[in-house]
Order: structure tokens, then C-alpha cells, then sequence
């Protein structure tokens, strides 16, 4: 496609429900992150993937976050057991280059996820 | 890890007055500085960019100046118009981290036509 897709854009879900959310990178971008996006802060790292492995999720909050690109292209996470303070835009970005090689991220409009 | 501040936190303007928005970072080894803008409810976009082999770089109206020994950066926006209305954020990334950002904590600017 054109540009990252998310899905879905706005998620309601009640206290203790999982929720599930899926970003489709550009074609061809080898790396792809999970940022969690509080009212009013800056992107936080949650997940970084290089193709289909994950390099590093150090920034997932707790064991309730999980995050997947099995074939390395679309990537889902997955939040479990949700709880009021998982409340976020929760973004995702792709790149064309990997490693020590930094490019220009380019961001999905965001899943916007309430929890009630 | 790397830590961001980024000041000041809102930010308005007189439409064709200057902005500058600071932020300095913690690790040495961070050389990349891009800097992000974010319309309401919109995606960030990178504006501009700069190395840590260079001190300053100019696009039009925006410009960035890097001081690496003082450990901070600047975004400068000259003639300021009522569509730079938004919120932007700077980021630092270290090498050999997958290219992991550390963005601060976002300035609103809002140019007051």
C-alpha cells in the first residue's frame, strides 16, 4: 500500500478484555516498531522487529503485551487482560533500512485504544 | 538508555514571527536527530533531519542546528504560518540499538493568524 495501515483506527474495550491490533508496514520495509502514544507525550518504544525476528521489546510494560510479525510483514499486538491504564494511541512505524543504517520512520495513523 | 527533553512544552506565535523549540539528549553516542510534526489526530511526519556529523541544516522555513558537545538541538522555524500549527517532536537514536527512538515530550506550537 501507500503508506502503514492500522486497524482498527478506535477500540473500545471493557476491563480484562484482550485486544488485539494490527498494522500493515509499507511493502518492503524491513524494520517495523510499536510506539505507545499517551494524551499529551511523545511516542514511548514498546517493540522493534527486524524482518520477521524480534530484536527487542524492552519497552512492553508487562507480560500482558505481546507482539508478533510471523512472516515479516503485518504485525499484531496483542494487549491481554486490559487495564484502565493501557488507554493510548498506539502507533506503528515502519523503515526501509535495519540496523546502524537509520531511516526516516514512517508512521500508521494509530489505534486509539480505550479501556473502560 | 538515552533520555530526551524537550522545551518548551506549548508554544504561540504571531503568523510570519520565529519558533524555536529545544532539546537536549543524555547519551554521547546518539547520532541521529530527526525532528516529527503531528497535526491532530494525524500521523507524524518527519520534517528534518540531522547528523551528528553536521551542525546545522536548512529546508526552506525549517532549519535544525546540532550542538554535540552541549548535547542539545534545535528546530527553527522562520515566517511562521497558521498550517505549522501542530505538535513536533524530537528524537535521538544510538547506534547498534535496532534503531530504537527516544522522542521528548512534544512542543504544541500554534500560530495565531
Amino acid at each position: 500500500g501507500a503508506g502503514v495501515s492500522q486497524s482498527p483506527r478506535y477500540k473500545v474495550a471493557k476491563r480484562g478484555q484482550d485486544v488485539a491490533l494490527r498494522c500493515d508496514p509499507i511493502s518492503g520495509h524491513v524494520s517495523l516498531f510499536w510506539y505507545q502514544q499517551a494524551l499529551g507525550q511523545g511516542p514511548e518504544f514498546l517493540t522493534y522487529f527486524q524482518n520477521e525476528a524480534q530484536l527487542d521489546k524492552s519497552g512492553l510494560p508487562s507480560d500482558r503485551f505481546f507482539a508478533e510479525r510471523p512472516e515479516g510483514s503485518v504485525s499484531t499486538l496483542k494487549i491481554q487482560r486490559t487495564q484502565q491504564e493501557d488507554s493510548a494511541v498506539y502507533l506503528c512505524a515502519s523503515s526501509s533500512q535495519a540496523g546502524v543504517n537509520t531511516g526516516e520512520l514512517f508512521f500508521g495513523e494509530g489505534s486509539r485504544l480505550t479501556v473502560l | 538508555g538515552e533520555n530526551v527533553e524537550q522545551h518548551p512544552s506549548t508554544l504561540s506565535v504571531q503568523e510570519g514571527d520565529s519558533a524555536v523549540i529545544k532539546c537536549t539528549y543524555s547519551d554521547s553516542a546518539s547520532n541521529y536527530f530527526p525532528w516529527y510534526k503531528q497535526e491532530l489526530g494525524k500521523r507524524p511526519q518527519l520534517i528534518i533531519d540531522i547528523r551528528s556529523n553536521v551542525g546545522e541544516k536548512k529546508d526552506q522555513r525549517i532549519a535544525v542546528t546540532l550542538n554535540k558537545t552541549a548535547k542539545h538541538f534545535s528546530l527553527h522555524i522562520t515566517e511562521t504560518q497558521p498550517e505549522d500549527s501542530a505538535v513536533y517532536f524530537c528524537a535521538a537514536i544510538r547506534p547498534n540499538t535496532g534503531n530504537q527512538f527516544y522522542f521528548g515530550t512534544g512542543t504544541s506550537l500554534t500560530v495565531i493568524p
